[in-house]
């Protein structure tokens, strides 16, 4: 079955603090996905990748294709980082040409002042 | 610039009533998306077109109809036969081709009277 869970649900932290979020999934994949959900409820996509690591500012994303588990890493939090960080996949086992995503259901990161 | 204009950002239905739900790009993508998202779940595809005057189902299409006149405009109907219509609505597009990133509007939300 292709699942995607993402660990934890909900996240507070103080500003400052180094940030993980995770994301495993349970079969073998093309792509994978890290999107921010801002509190008005639009999403921008982060980061695509399908293997390595990849960074943007302050923003880091790694993939463990053996593990099928990735992270996303935030240094120097900041409260308008707070968002509901969700992960998505392309499975390789994904019929039709959808290029379908499954989604995880989100973390949602609060970061304190 | 370029984007995805979701309208209304608050719609609400009576029962027994259809209601359509606006999505709008010009980014030039051929491939649009409509999911929806309910709490503590990811996002569920309910309907995905590639070209214009085609289109597909995803998930959870039942109780849903949309249309691809053109290449700009992806328009959802939630029909009467949707029996639990209450949910946040987001449309998303993307270049066709394999492993892009899908762009996603601002959502509807989508409440029943």
């Amino acid at each position: 079955k292709n699942e995607v869970e993402q660990s934890p649900q909900n996240l507070t932290a103080q500003e400052g603090e180094f940030i993980t979020i995770n994301c495993s999934y349970s079969v073998g994949i093309s792509a994978l996905h890290w999107l921010q959900q801002h509190p008005g409820g639009g999403i921008v996509s982060l980061f695509m990748l399908s293997s390595g690591k990849k960074k943007h500012g302050r923003l880091i994303a790694t993939i463990n294709i053996q593990e099928k588990h990735s992270s996303l890493h935030i240094t120097a939090s900041h409260p308008r980082d707070s968002a509901v960080y969700i992960c998505a996949v392309r499975f390789l086992n994904s019929s039709g040409s959808a290029r379908q995503l499954t989604f995880g259901s989100g973390t949602q990161l609060t970061v304190l002042p | 610039d370029g984007g995805i204009t979701q309208s209304p950002k608050y719609l609400f239905r009576k029962e027994g009533q259809n209601v359509t739900l606006s999505c709008e790009q010009n980014l030039n993508h051929d491939a649009m998306y409509w999911y929806r998202q309910d709490p503590g779940q990811g996002l569920r595809l309910i309907y995905y077109s590639q070209i214009v005057n085609d289109f597909q189902k995803g998930d959870i299409a039942e109780g849903y109809s949309v249309s691809r006149e053109k290449k700009e405009s992806f328009p959802l109907t939630v029909t009467s036969a949707q029996k639990n219509p209450t949910a946040f609505y987001l449309c998303a597009s993307s270049i066709h081709r394999a492993d892009q990133p899908q762009h996603f509007g601002d959502g509807t939300r989508l409440s029943i009277l």
